[in-house]
């Protein structure tokens, strides 16, 4: 069936170090793979999103790539700060259907 | 605040119980979407409506049910409550009645069964 593999389940930086998160797709139809932030407490935010006619986007700190090849994609965040600790999941889905398929979710934490 | 309105924020009940979870979308939203998320787990999609009628439906128990009324704001139905239904339970809406763009998420609904 449809899964989403995210790695790794958690990840510790410097503040001012880069984060990669990686995740990997099983159905080849995908075309939709949004990022979502979710800090404590809070629901999960969506930070950014990449559609399958590009390989890369990039917002300010933030730079999503997909390899549709491989089916892999994957989040960048440079320069991180204290606040961009949080659980960071990735999603997939194809266009016009109704649901995300979620990864497990990585726990990233910047210290100062 | 994401203009997604989860109500209530915590909810502790005991084996065998039923409860309602109430989700009321942004303004100008038309479908609902609920998803389930386990300990450690990402979130699982349970059921989507838009406009009043169920539109896709993902890995949602029988014991479990929703509706949307027609103010538009959803709710979530769980009865027979088992230990492992304890999860967070979010909604989110967006204004599309197809696609899983512009989903926005409420906080969520902490669902403790003992």
């Amino acid at each position: 069936g449809e899964n989403v593999e995210q790695h790794p389940s958690t990840l510790s930086v410097q503040e001012g170090d880069s984060a990669v998160i990686k995740c990997t797709y099983s159905d080849s139809a995908s075309n939709y793979f949004p990022w979502y932030k979710q800090e404590l407490g809070k629901g999960p935010q969506l930070i950014i999103d990449i559609r399958s006619n590009v390989g890369e986007k990039k917002d300010q700190r933030i730079a999503v790539t997909l390899n549709k090849t491989a089916k892999h994609f994957s989040l960048h965040i440079t320069e991180t700060q204290p606040e961009d600790s949080a659980v960071y999941f990735c999603a997939a889905s194809r266009y016009n259907t109704d649901k995300l398929i979620f990864g497990t979710g990585t726990r990233l934490q910047v210290f100062p | 605040d994401s203009g997604v309105t989860q109500t209530p924020k915590h909810l502790i009940t005991a084996t065998g119980q039923r409860v309602t979870l109430r989700c009321s979308p942004r303004s100008g939203d038309l479908s609902v979407y609920w998803y389930q998320q386990s300990l450690d787990q990402g979130l699982q999609f349970l059921i989507q409506y838009y406009n009043g009628e169920e539109r896709a439906k993902g890995n949602i128990l029988e014991r479990f049910s929703a509706q949307q009324f027609p103010d538009l704001h959803s709710e979530l139905n769980l009865s027979s409550l088992e230990l492992g239904d304890s999860a967070l339970y979010f909604c989110a809406s967006s204004p599309r009645d197809r696609g899983t763009y512009g989903y926005t998420f409420g906080s969520g609904t902490r669902l403790t069964v003992v």
